[in-house]
């Protein structure tokens, strides 16, 4: 089975803190992703990763940035939190293989910034 | 008009029944679709995926595509209470285009 596994499930940060998500899949996973979730909103593609050093930017990047030094491990940042970004982060992971691309999901993590 | 359109719900099923779920997308180019369940307070997990027209089956679960009329269905039979939980729809176009999802209640 392939596991996502993300640091954290709550995290309470202040605004202005720098915060790092860490998420770690064991399935030798080319293409890894960070989503945010909020009600009403849907999943939101923040940064995606399809190889080491490699990022590409998703739908929301403002406020984030992205490392992906070893292909298993993808980090998330948030520079300088604030309250907007308090919300649910989702960690993915996929293989690219023809048409089929599913999404692997890390358990999230919960994030409060006050 | 959003890439990927869902209806909100919450679609509520007697227990047994079946339950169907759509989406509907705009990008005829769009080359695989995608089902996820999620529970409150979960993570998606993927239910199946579907790239052929016409029907895939997986136990309860079959998956149904059109892809000229640009909508993708999921049909569950045998509703159980624990089918209870949103649905997602993504399609493939060079990363997934998600929608919003349909809640769906099965009541005992």
């Amino acid at each position: 089975d392939v596991k996502v596994t993300q640091s954290s499930r709550y995290l309470v940060k202040r605004t202005g803190e720098k915060v790092f998500l860490e998420c770690v899949q064991d399935m030798d996973h080319e293409n890894m992703f960070w989503y945010r979730q909020d009600p009403g909103l849907g999943l939101r593609l923040i940064y995606f990763s399809y190889d080491v050093k490699m990022k590409e930017k998703g739908d929301i990047p403002e406020g984030y940035s992205v490392s992906r030094e070893k292909k298993e491990r993808f980090s998330l940042i948030l520079e300088s939190a604030s309250t907007n970004q308090t919300s649910m982060y989702l960690c993915a992971s996929s293989l690219v293989q023809g048409v089929s691309y599913e999404q692997y999901f890390g358990p999230g993590t919960r994030l409060t910034v006050t | 008009q959003k890439e990927v359109e869902q209806n909100s719900g919450p679609l509520s099923v007697p227990e047994g029944a079946i339950a169907s779920l759509n989406c509907t997308y705009s990008d005829r180019g769009s080359q695989s679709f995608f089902w996820y369940r999620q529970y409150s307070g979960k993570s998606p997990e993927l239910i199946m995926f579907i790239y052929s027209n016409g029907d895939k089956e997986d136990g309860r679960f079959t998956a149904q595509l059109n892809k000229a009329s640009q909508y993708v269905s999921l049909l569950i039979r045998d509703s159980q209470p624990s089918d209870s939980a949103t649905y997602l729809c993504a399609l493939r176009n060079r990363k997934l285009i998600w929608g919003l999802g349909t809640s769906l209640a099965v009541n005992p």
